[in-house]
């Protein structure tokens, strides 16, 4: 069975970076599954925010794309979130998750990130 | 890239069944057949309930089904059960290569 835990700060001041961890078990980071991040909040529900193969490849949503980063410690089974110059709209409950063949089947438990001075 | 469209709720009885639509366009919905819906239960994280349009996944109720016309795809759920009772979302692989969710169907039991 695959799980993801997200772990990271919960508050992040105004024009910070926000870096959130998934730590994968069940599974390893250098097979074939897409690692996802997602996040959720009341203005904007869910919103896909971006992925990586462990080859590298990335790809990112348009409207994050200048402020995120995705990247992969294959010898710790993790994947990370970097989101840069943050606000108050970015204040959501952030997921980890993984895809496979365009299927998100295994999702973390999700944890809150506030943007507050 | 804008969100897919659902209704905001749908409601039913129990044992009746209702559907939830979910509309985008040929760049995503009707173009792929990579559509995946979820179920989310409050502070739990989304669950899912099919995925390639009319797929299911192991463990999840026939009750649940999947169909997709044009840009429009849709969700059954049939026997309504008071556990049923959940938000839930579309979610749809793109022309641009990225991912998108509907707007998101609150799910009443009456």
């Amino acid at each position: 069975q695959v799980q993801l835990q997200e772990s990271g700060p919960g508050l992040v001041k105004p024009s910070g970076t926000l870096s959130l961890t998934c730590t994968v078990s069940g599974d390893s980071i250098s097979s074939n599954n897409w690692w996802t991040w997602i996040r959720q909040s009341p203005e904007k529900g869910l919103e896909w925010i971006g992925e990586m193969h462990h080859s590298g490849t990335t790809m990112y949503n348009p409207s994050l794309k200048s402020r995120v980063t995705i990247s992969v410690d294959k010898s710790k089974n993790q994947f990370f979130l970097k989101l840069n110059s943050v606000t108050a709209a970015d204040t959501a409950v952030y997921y980890c998750a993984s895809a496979d063949n365009y299927v998100t089947v295994y999702w973390g438990q999700g944890t809150l990130v506030t943007v507050s001075s | 890239q804008s969100a897919l469209t659902q209704p905001a709720s749908v409601s039913g009885s129990p044992g009746q069944s209702i559907t939830i639509s979910c509309t985008g366009s040929s760049s995503d919905v009707g173009g792929y057949k990579y559509v995946s819906w979820y179920q989310q239960h409050p502070g739990k994280a989304p669950k899912l309930m099919i995925y390639e349009v009319s797929n299911r996944p192991s463990g999840v109720s026939n009750r649940f089904s999947g169909s997709k016309s044009g840009n429009t795809a849709s969700l059954t759920i049939s026997g309504l059960q008071a556990e049923d009772e959940a938000d839930y979302y579309c979610y749809s692989y793109t022309s641009s290569r990225i991912y998108v969710f509907g707007t998101g169907t609150q799910v009443t039991v009456l």
